[in-house]
């Protein structure tokens, strides 16, 4: 079973909303993944976490702020968006960080719209 | 720096009429280049992941392979359902970390 979860679906939310996304993952992954993308781009890489610390940020807005409560469990708490930031995000993990095979296994994302 | 090109950007095909889909791609430190699928407002689906030139993997109309600067994702007769849009990906190593770089994608279409 390679399914990473990521709730809810869609989501709409105007610029002075607080709102977070989650996500999960039961296969023991240790690294877990949150990226942006675009209509008709690639995906772009936002924050990783490793062993349940932050390992990289991607010089990120401030109003993107991640959170790993354990190592099963992503979040990513939304704050003060500009409707540049409507995108679909997506959650990914893999076994570990480095090393040829650790794949990423990505969720179906969650679509969001901000006014 | 790293660098994913994928060619065409979108590829028609008739039911039956295999293709080819490229990606050529430049890193430091190669660990893994990555074939995934993506349908229209879902996450990208794992394919293939192939470590060195030389390598090739199939599965089911998809074969992929790879050399020292670009990788193929054959495909043989595609049906309707093989529509997608098709994401190369490279993992190198810079900075003291790996990160997945990918290209823009091939949108594939597929007509009965």
């Amino acid at each position: 079973d390679t399914e990473v979860t990521q709730t809810p679906k869609h989501l709409v939310m105007g610029m002075t909303n607080k709102k977070s996304l989650k996500c999960e993952q039961h296969m023991g992954h240790r690294a877990m993944y949150w990226y942006k993308q675009k209509a008709k781009k690639p995906p772009e890489l936002m924050f990783v976490y490793s062993y349940e610390k932050l390992s990289i940020n991607e010089s990120v807005p401030s109003r993107f702020s991640p959170e790993c409560p354990n190592s099963s469990l992503l979040n990513l708490h939304l704050h003060a968006l500009q409707p540049e930031d409507s995108a679909l995000y997506l959650c990914a993990s893999s076994p570990g960080l480095l090393g040829a095979k650790n794949i990423q296994y990505f969720g179906a994302g969650t679509r969001l719209s901000v006014l | 720096e790293d660098q994913v090109t994928q060619s065409p950007e979108a590829l028609r095909l008739q039911e039956g009429e295999s293709s080819s889909l490229n990606c050529s791609y430049t890193v430091s430190g190669l660990r893994g280049l990555f074939w995934y699928r993506q349908d229209p407002g879902k996450g990208p689906e794992f394919l293939f992941t192939l470590y060195s030139a030389g390598e090739e993997k199939e599965k089911e109309r998809l074969k992929a392979t790879l050399t020292k600067k670009e990788s193929f994702l054959h495909i043989t007769a595609p049906k309707p359902e093989d529509s997608a849009t098709y994401l190369c990906a490279v993992r190198g190593f810079q900075g003291g970390s790996e990160k997945l770089v990918f290209g823009k994608g091939t949108k594939l279409t597929v007509n009965p």
